[in-house]
């Protein structure tokens, strides 16, 4: 079985402070992805990876950078937080193509 | 108008029915669907995959696809109470190559 494991569960920030959410995969997947979801607004994507080294905006990476140097990590950073940073995030996995992204556990962020 | 659409419901049945769950798609060129449930504070997590017009039956689970109305359908038999949860839709569009685009969530309750 496919395993996404995230850092946290729960995470509670200050104004300011730099955030890192950690994603690690262990099926040697290529792509990978960072969401936010929030209330009425569903899933929506902020970043994702096909390679290491590589990214590619989302739909709102506004706030956020993500990190991938090695295959099975994939890292998703608030260089400041912000209260309207507040949310959900999941991070997924696909091995590629039309394949099935399977989801992590999600982390629930408070910024305060 | 948003890419995939669905009822946000709640969506109510009573236990042993049967529950229909609604997504239209913008995109005339997707070619891969996905529903996934979500329970309140989990991770979403895949029920079935459809790439081919018609009907695709997975135990209580059958999803159907038609292309040409741009719709997409997940019914489910014999609903129990466990099964009550969020149902999203995701389509991967046209030229998107893994990236998927949800719904927003139909929030279905089974009742006893």
């Amino acid at each position: 079985d496919v395993k996404v494991t995230q850092s946290s569960r729960y995470l509670v920030k200050r104004t300011g402070e730099k955030v890192f959410l950690e994603c690690v995969q262990d099926m040697d997947h290529e792509n990978m992805f960072w969401y936010r979801q929030d209330p009425g607004l569903g899933l929506r994507l902020i970043y994702f990876s096909y390679d290491v080294k590589m990214k590619e905006k989302g739909d709102i990476p506004e706030g956020y950078s993500v990190s991938r140097e090695k295959k099975e990590r994939f890292s998703l950073i608030l260089e400041s937080a912000s209260t309207n940073q507040t949310s959900m995030y999941l991070c997924a996995s696909t091995l590629g193509g039309a394949d099935t992204q399977y989801f992590g556990p999600g982390t629930r962020l408070t910024v305060l | 108008q948003k890419e995939v659409e669905q009822n946000s419901g709640p969506l109510s049945v009573p236990e042993g029915a049967i529950a229909s769950l609604n997504c239209t798609y913008s995109d005339r060129g997707s070619q891969s669907f996905f529903w996934y449930r979500q329970y309140s504070g989990k991770s979403p997590e895949l029920i079935m995959s459809i790439y081919s017009n018609g009907d695709k039956e997975d135990g209580r689970f059958t999803a159907q696809l038609n292309k040409a109305s741009q719709y997409v359908s997940l019914l489910i038999r014999d609903s129990q109470p466990s099964d009550s949860a969020t149902y999203l839709c995701a389509v991967i569009p046209t030229g998107t190559a893994s990236k998927l685009t949800f719904g927003t969530g139909t929030r279905l309750q089974v009742t006893l």
